[in-house]
């Protein structure tokens, strides 16, 4: 059974970075069949993913254009964990983020959720 | 991007009803859709996948069906449990996935 338990700052102000980290049991962050997603959901965005990483023989990144310019999503296998970094944070990226395992397509396992608040 | 379009909003019915939940897609994404099931203060949970294959350990009373633009979700017997809010995904275009914004099942 896969868990995905995130962890980072609940808090971030307006104009730094937030970053979260996501930690894997149950599965390896090299799993060349799975892909390791960041969705985030707000009440006036809904469910929004973000990004992801994933590993076909090398590592890749697919970003949202929403946030293309702003995301990094990295992946620590000495630590089975994958990251998400967002710079420049405005009020707007208040949400709920969730870190995700994808299989088939499909987001099969979500991790607990943080609440991230952007404010001074 | 692809816009998913969810009907009805909101959904009133009783236990033992049949409830069904539309989803339709601006664009054809063949049978790259995904059904989830959120309760409050708790993450999605995965139902279906590819518009129709029921996940692991989920109850066979949950159904997914369609292709193309339009899409059903049917549960058959609503239970107690599954007063829910319920969300369609599409994951035809790799690079921008998009879900709708949800059906809220609620008590009659």
């Amino acid at each position: 059974q896969v868990q995905l338990q995130q962890s980072g700052p609940r808090l971030v102000k307006p104009s730094q970075t937030l970053s979260l980290t996501c930690a894997i049991s149950g599965d390896s962050v090299s799993n060349n069949g799975a892909a390791w997603n960041w969705i985030r959901q707000s009440p006036s965005r809904g469910l929004e993913w973000l990004g992801r990483t994933f590993y076909r023989s090398k590592w890749f990144n697919d970003y949202s254009v929403s946030v293309k310019s702003r995301i990094t999503i990295n992946p620590d296998t000495s630590r089975n964990q994958f990251s998400l970094h967002l710079t420049s944070v405005t009020p707007e990226d208040t949400a709920i983020y969730y870190c995700t395992r994808g299989l088939f397509r499909a987001v099969f396992d979500w991790g607990q959720g943080t609440l991230v608040t952007v404010s001074a | 991007d692809i816009q998913m379009t969810q009907s009805p909003s909101t959904l009133s019915a009783s236990v033992g009803d049949r409830v069904t939940i539309t989803c339709r897609a601006s664009q054809s994404i063949s049978s790259w859709l995904a059904w989830y099931q959120q309760r409050p203060g708790k993450a999605p949970k995965l139902l279906i996948y590819q518009a129709s294959i029921l996940g692991s350990g989920v109850p066979s009373r949950f159904s997914g069906s369609g292709s193309g633009t339009e899409f059903t979700l049917t549960i058959s017997g609503l239970q107690p449990d599954d007063f829910a809010t319920y969300y369609c995904h599409q994951s035809e275009t790799y690079e921008a996935w998009t879900f709708g914004q949800g059906t809220k099942v609620e008590i009659k």
